[in-house]
């Protein structure tokens, strides 16, 4: 069983265009996360939802906007796609006082 | 600002020998977790382990341990007995506790790319 599983696992899209990259997890986790590692594979944090509400916000365009239906999932739209969105964008769960934080697979993006 | 430091960008070591890959970080928190974790050129991000601020031993798990020196501000990852499925980039991360005591997000060192040589 997949504990934090992202879809697609690739998604190549033309600029201008809006998509979307799933996120769903299993562990009942409280807290999930988005974060992007670029070309030269660094991680950042983008957003942070605890109980629906987004608890930290880093400076990210307003292009990209997080949208979690339900605990169990943390969507990222994308929108007026650009060519340095181009990245690996990395959804995670973790529940507060735990130690562990899980990470999905994975999404590459390409903008072309 | 927490941050975290990998100074080694690559690695090698040769299969069956240990490896120490270096992470200091910056931080005024008190209270604060670190962790490492393992991304093979397959793409995911395995956690392997973690350190608290306030616990008195190294963790260790198998043949990963964290050689946590506190006062330097340090947290090195030891991999035991190389194996080449090692071969993987490896990250540094710290997480931030946050006023009220809830846990924040992950802050990511740049990761060391480790090559196990047969």
């Amino acid at each position: 069983d997949t504990a934090v599983s992202q879809t697609p696992k690739y998604l190549v899209t033309q600029m201008g265009n809006d998509k979307s990259i799933k996120c769903e997890q299993n562990l009942g986790h409280d807290t999930m996360y988005w974060y992007k590692q670029d070309s030269k594979k660094f991680l950042k944090i983008m957003f942070s939802y605890n109980n629906k509400e987004l608890i930290i916000n880093e400076t990210v365009p307003n292009r990209f906007s997080p949208k979690s239906p339900d605990k169990a999932h943390l969507n990222l739209h994308i929108n007026s796609l650009e060519l340095g969105d181009s990245a690996v964008y990395f959804c995670a769960s973790s529940q507060q006082g735990s130690r562990e934080a899980f990470f999905g697979q994975g999404t590459r993006l390409t903008v072309v | 600002a927490q941050k975290i430091t990998q100074t080694q960008p690559g690695m090698f070591v040769q299969e069956k020998e240990a490896v120490t890959l270096d992470c200091t970080y910056d931080t005024s928190d008190q209270s604060y977790g670190l962790f490492w974790y393992k991304q093979p050129s397959s793409g995911e991000m395995i956690f392997l382990i973690y350190q608290g601020s306030y616990d008195e031993q190294n963790a260790t798990e198998g043949r990963y341990s964290l050689n946590f020196q506190k006062a330097r501000k340090s947290a090195n990852l030891v991999i035991s007995a190389s194996q080449l499925g090692d071969s993987a980039m490896y990250f540094c991360a710290m997480r931030e506790i946050l006023d009220g005591g809830s846990q924040g997000n992950l802050i990511f060192g740049k990761g060391t790319k480790l090559s196990v040589k047969p």
